[in-house]
């Protein structure tokens, strides 16, 4: 079945700084990926998703880039805040089923 | 919009009872919800896909005569833990579908004594 690596677990960085998550998915029919950010406690929230007939997408301080030959899709956050701690997931899904494989999970640590 | 309810937030039950969690869309129709459990600092684990007048379809390892679910109408899903022991404690998180995107709920947090 479908499979979802995320790296890293936990990325500090500091305010204003940029953070890259890296995700890599083994079902090739995956076709839509979304990006969940999770503070303590609380509801996965979407932030930002991308389909696999595109290669880039932004919105504001966040971009998601796929690459579909190496089953690797990132996200990307410019000028991190400390409001952008938290944890954030991806996750892979195949058109059809619907059903989301998420990736492990990254801790994010933006620090003032 | 796409607003998703669970109810509810948290319950503590002892071991041998049944716990029913609600999943509710409220602004939106969905015939399809999810439920997941998520243990601490882990990842979200996909348990179930509900589906709206039919039976759910559970991930290999769930057992469904313990986590039964039910989703009567387009609005409202639920998940009845039976039997609850101290390892099926846990943050049950359930979403609802719009297209091919998931919204979630806040969660349940359920702790078995």
């Amino acid at each position: 079945g479908e499979n979802v690596e995320q790296h890293p677990s936990t990325l500090s960085v500091q305010e204003g700084d940029s953070a890259v998550i890296k995700c890599t998915y083994s079902d090739s029919a995956s076709n839509y990926f979304p990006w969940y950010k999770q503070e303590l406690g609380k509801r996965p929230q979407l932030i930002i998703d991308i389909r696999s007939n595109v290669g880039e997408k932004k919105d504001q301080r966040i971009a998601v880039t796929l690459n579909k030959t190496a089953k690797h899709f990132s996200l990307h956050i410019t000028e991190t805040q400390p409001e952008d701690s938290a944890v954030y997931f991806c996750a892979a899904s195949t058109s059809g089923t619907y059903k989301y494989i998420f990736g492990t999970g990254t801790r994010l640590k933006v620090l003032a | 919009g796409a607003v998703v309810s669970q109810h509810p937030s948290w319950v503590i039950c002892k071991s041998g009872t049944s716990v029913k969690i609600e999943c509710r869309s409220l602004d939106f129709q969905a015939t399809t919800m999810f439920w997941y459990r998520q243990f601490p600092k882990q990842s979200l684990m996909l348990m179930a896909t509900s589906n709206e007048g039919s039976k759910a379809t559970y991930e290999q390892g769930v057992e469904k005569d313990k986590f039964l679910i039910n989703h009567a109408s387009l609005t409202l899903s639920t998940l009845t833990v039976t039997s609850a022991h101290p390892e099926d404690s846990s943050f049950y998180i359930c979403s609802a579908r719009i297209g091919e995107t998931q919204y979630f709920g806040p969660g349940t947090r359920l702790l078995v004594l």
